[in-house]
């Protein structure tokens, strides 16, 4: 069974600040999501990502497949990226079954 | 295109009750997963329907069960509920059932069990 942990559980940011949420896990895996949740429970695919790195708006997310290491990056952060966000990961390629980390509790401050 | 709705959106019940959660999934996709959520945790996969069969189950015990309809939509039926039956239920759907596909959440049914 796969661990997942990520890293910080939460993060306090002011505005505009550079923002990283680090995941890693233990077993190799097939693909990696990315998901935002906000307050409520709605829950948004951000990326998902088997290799190297994704860019969309002002989030990057990378993946190191040897490390079993993940990045999500937020440039210029802004309050209403204020949010839970979650990895997940689903590992062999035949397999339906994602298993996620806790997620990492970010508030952006003006 | 329509996304991926949940009903209801709130539900109480007591020890011992059944409960039955419904899941409409996106157009075009035949497959849904339903997750478990506890307050301050991440997910877990209780199991997933692909075309009105289950396809692979999580760590969750039989009282937890689940129907997929022709049109796609599911059901996620509880029976005894436990105190620790209290969580976020999601659905999510996708036009596959493994590998690099996808996933679209829905809103969550929130269920507390008193």
């Amino acid at each position: 069974k796969n661990e997942v942990e990520q890293s910080p559980q939460n993060l306090t940011a002011q505005e505009g600040e550079f923002i990283t949420i680090n995941c890693s896990y233990s077993v190799g895996i097939s693909a990696l999501h990315w998901l935002q949740q906000h307050p409520g429970g709605g829950i948004v695919s951000l990326f998902m990502l088997s290799s190297g790195k994704k860019k969309h708006g002002r989030l990057i997310a990378t993946i190191n497949i040897q490390e079993k290491h993940s990045s999500l990056h937020i440039t210029a952060s802004h309050p209403r990226d204020s949010a839970v966000y979650i990895c997940a990961v689903r590992e062999g390629a035949g397999s339906y079954q994602l298993t996620f980390g806790k997620g990492t509790k970010l508030s952006v401050i003006p | 295109e329509t996304g991926v709705t949940q009903s209801p959106t709130h539900l109480i019940k007591t020890r011992g009750q059944q409960v039955t959660l419904r899941c409409s999934s996106q157009s075009g996709h035949n497959t849904v997963s339903w997750y478990q959520q506890a307050l301050g945790q991440g997910p877990q996969f209780i199991f997933q329907y692909y075309r009105e069969e289950e396809n692979g189950r999580g760590n969750f015990p039989p009282r937890f069960s689940g129907l997929q309809f022709p049109n796609y939509s599911s059901e996620l039926n509880v029976n005894a509920l436990e105190l620790d039956d209290s969580a976020l239920y999601l659905c999510a759907s996708s036009s596959g059932t493994s590998g690099g596909t996808e996933q679209f959440f829905g809103p969550g049914t929130r269920l507390t069990v008193l």
